[in-house]
């Protein structure tokens, strides 16, 4: 079954940097692209951008862009996010999910979510 | 950005009832007669999920008391007869045009 597992929970200071991990299983990896989506209590799902499992060509929403970095390990099906210049905005549960690109643009398939903590 | 405006905030439903959940989108998220409008479920404390997408495709294993519908801007997730598993937030997503774009979700409890 398919299957999106991530890394833990981060606790980091401001101005550093964190990077989390999302590794899929139960699919083809690269048939389909990881999308990564921000979960807050007051701005509810945003969504960060994307990255081309294959090619790792990569979207991103504007306002994440220099904030968030998408990359991807073909040979170890994982994708992975980093945050920088962290501050106590960035505090936030980060979902990645499996991209439909081709069939109308949502996500089928989430990870559990990574609770990011920014705070001195 | 295409902004999607979610009605109700919450609502409480009672068992065995109906609920709608509407979302108005700022402008149209059709593409070659498809309305790329999509649905999720989250329940307290868990991921969301895919309910319905392009408008009115059920996910595999989404029950038919779940479907989708438009009039115009405005796309309507009805739920019926509404169970005691469905207490969750509901988000409706469009995927026309980039950035993708959520409403603010809508709070569905049980009376």
């Amino acid at each position: 079954q398919v299957q999106l597992q991530q890394s833990g929970a981060e606790l980091a200071k401001p101005g550093s940097s964190v990077k989390i991990s999302c590794k899929a299983s139960g699919y083809t990896f690269t048939s389909y692209y990881i999308s990564w989506i921000k979960q807050t209590t007051g701005q509810g799902l945003e969504y960060i951008g994307y990255i081309n499992t294959g090619s790792g060509g990569t979207n991103y929403n504007e306002k994440f862009k220099g904030k968030a970095t998408l990359t991807v390990d073909k040979s170890s099906s994982t994708a992975f996010m980093q945050l920088s210049s962290l501050t106590p905005d960035d505090s936030a549960v980060y979902y990645c999910a499996r991209y439909r690109s081709g069939s109308g643009h949502y996500f089928d398939y989430w990870g559990q979510g990574v609770m990011v903590t920014v705070s001195s | 950005n295409i902004v999607l405006t979610q009605s109700p905030a919450s609502l409480a439903v009672i068992l065995g009832q109906k609920a709608t959940i509407s979302c108005t989108a700022s402008e149209s998220v059709n593409k070659f007669g498809i309305n790329l409008m999509h649905w999720y479920q989250q329940k307290p404390g868990q991921l969301p999920k895919i309910l319905i997408y392009n408008e009115f495709s059920r996910a595999p294993g989404i029950p038919a008391r779940f479907s989708g519908d438009e009039a115009e801007l405005n796309f309507t997730l009805t739920i019926e007869p509404v169970e005691a598993d469905d207490v969750a937030t509901y988000y409706c997503q469009q995927g026309l045009t980039f950035p993708l774009t959520f409403g603010s979700g809508t709070k569905l409890e049980i009376k």
